[in-house]
C-alpha cells in the first residue's frame, strides 16, 4: 500500500485561506469516505481534525473543512491563525481492510 | 477520561524485538480497535497495523508482516505491539490510537542501536 500523496509545504498569511490535497487511488480515498486529517505540532502527538472526508470532532474550530472528489481528498483551512502552523496528515481506510497516510505537508504562517 | 497510556521508552540492539504495551482508561475498551502508528525522527506517520480488541483479530500493514505481532489482555484493557528483528531504521516514536484516531497514546521512543 503506497503512501497518499500530500504536497510537502504549503503557506499563507493571516487570514487567508489554504488548501491541503491528499490524492490516492480507487482502493483507499476513492474507495469510501473514511478519509481523515490530523494537526501534529512540534513534540505533540496527532490531533483529528476532520474524519469521515468532512465531519468535525467536538471542539474543532469551524474554519477547518474537508472534502473529496474522486481519489483526491482536500482540507482546507479558512482565516488562517498563527496557531494553525504544523504538519497536516491526510489518512484513508483502504479496501483491504488497512489505513493509509499521507507523507505530510507542513503548513506555515507567513 | 479517555486516554490511552502507553509504556516507557525503549532501548534495543539489532536483532532484538520489543514490546510496548497501551493501556486503554474510560471507555469500553472492547468497543473500539486499537491502531498503531509510528514515525521516525523528522518522518511522517506510518500505519503499522490493528487489533480488534474485542476478538483478538489483526490485520497488518504487509512491511510489518511477519515481524509484527499485535495482541491483547482484556482483563486489564491493555494492547501490546511486538517487534522483532529489530533494525536501526525501527528507531522511531511508536503510538497505538483508537480506532477513530480521536484519541491517541503519548507515544513510547524505541531506539535501536549496537
Amino acid at each position: 500500500q503506497s503512501a497518499l500523496t500530500q504536497p510537502a509545504s504549503v503557506s499563507g498569511s493571516p487570514g487567508q485561506s489554504v488548501t491541503i490535497s491528499c490524492t490516492g487511488t480507487n482502493t483507499d480515498v476513492g474507495a469510501n469516505d473514511f478519509v481523515s486529517w490530523y494537526q501534529q505540532r512540534p513534540g505533540k502527538a496527532p490531533k483529528l481534525m476532520i474524519y469521515d472526508v468532512s465531519e468535525r470532532p467536538a471542539g474543532v474550530s469551524n474554519r477547518f473543512s474537508g472534502s473529496k472528489s474522486g481519489n483526491t481528498a482536500s482540507l482546507t483551512i479558512s482565516g488562517l491563525q498563527a496557531e494553525d502552523e504544523a504538519d497536516y496528515y491526510c489518512n484513508s481506510y483502504a479496501t483491504i481492510r488497512t489505513w493509509v497516510f499521507g507523507g505530510g505537508t507542513k503548513l506555515t504562517v507567513l | 477520561q479517555v486516554q490511552l497510556v502507553q509504556s516507557g521508552a525503549e532501548v534495543k540492539k539489532p536483532g532484538a524485538s520489543v514490546k510496548v504495551s497501551c493501556e486503554a482508561f474510560g471507555y469500553t475498551f472492547t468497543a473500539h480497535y486499537i491502531h498503531w502508528v509510528r514515525q521516525a525522527p523528522g518522518q511522517g506517520l506510518e500505519w503499522m497495523g490493528r487489533i480488534n480488541p474485542n476478538t483478538g483479530a489483526t490485520n497488518y500493514a504487509q512491511k510489518f508482516q511477519g515481524r509484527v505481532i499485535m495482541t491483547r489482555d482484556t482483563s486489564i484493557s491493555t494492547v501490546y505491539m511486538e517487534l522483532s528483528s529489530l533494525r536501526s531504521d525501527d528507531t522511531a516514536l511508536y503510538y497505538c490510537t483508537r480506532g477513530g484516531g480521536d484519541v491517541w497514546g503519548q507515544g513510547t521512543t524505541v531506539s535501536v542501536s549496537s
